[in-house]
């Protein structure tokens, strides 16, 4: 079955701490892959995506991910994190090549000030 | 406002009520999805309608739950004889068939007591 699994289920950090959250990804053909945020008391919101071309991925508040096919990752990182990062992250293929979203359990995010 | 709208945003209920939530979605979007979310977990999906067409049930939808999008705008989703389990955040989406992205709504919290 197609998924993508989360092994970080709570993270904390300290403000200005380097963040990388993991992201595998089990299905084969033609890989696309999102990190969607969910702010607390908000919906989800896309951070960025990965459909083809570059590897290395830039999305918004800084936020960055890297394919690498050899590892079937697409890990979240970001160079320094700040307070309102505070979240839950989820890693998920888009819906147009399955559907429907699948996705991660999800990576509880505490950046403490 | 012209993003998906969820309502209502809480709602508490007794074991055995019926409760209805409704979601609008995007005005041009023919896709509109149904997930559920409980505590520490992903969305997980329900249902999705492509226009009034409901194409895909999860096995997770019980025959308690029913979904409707009558006229391929709003959906209606209705859990009869609500049980303790019940009790999660039910979100709402909505995107086009061709989608590379969808657009959450901030979802309906249900407490079942």
């Amino acid at each position: 079955a197609q998924s993508v699994s989360q092994h970080n289920h709570h993270v904390i950090l300290s403000e200005a701490a380097s963040l990388e959250l993991g992201c595998n990804y089990s299905y084969g053909g033609t890989v696309n892959l999102f990190w969607y945020v969910q702010y607390p008391g908000q919906h989800l919101q896309l951070l960025l995506k990965y459909f083809s071309g570059d590897p290395l991925v830039k999305g918004i508040k800084g936020f960055e991910a890297e394919f690498i096919k050899s590892k079937f990752s697409f890990n979240l990182r970001k160079p320094s994190v700040q307070w309102s990062d505070t979240a839950e992250y989820f890693c998920a293929p888009p819906p147009c090549n399955f559907n429907k979203f699948y996705f991660g359990s999800g990576t509880k995010l505490n950046v403490k000030p | 406002d012209t993003g998906v709208s969820q309502n209502p945003r809480h709602k508490i209920t007794k074991r055995g009520q019926n409760v209805t939530f409704r979601c609008d979605p995007i005005s041009e979007h023919n896709r509109l999805y149904w997930y559920r979310q409980t505590l520490g977990q992903g969305p997980e999906f329900l249902t999705y309608f492509q226009n009034e067409a409901q194409l895909e049930k999860s096995r997770l939808l019980s025959d308690r739950f029913s979904a409707e999008r009558p006229k391929g705008s709003f959906s209606t989703l209705e859990i009869q004889r609500t049980e303790q389990g019940d009790s999660a955040m039910y979100l709402c989406a909505s995107s086009l068939v061709e989608a590379t992205k969808a657009f959450f709504g901030q979802g309906t919290r249900l407490t079942v007591v």
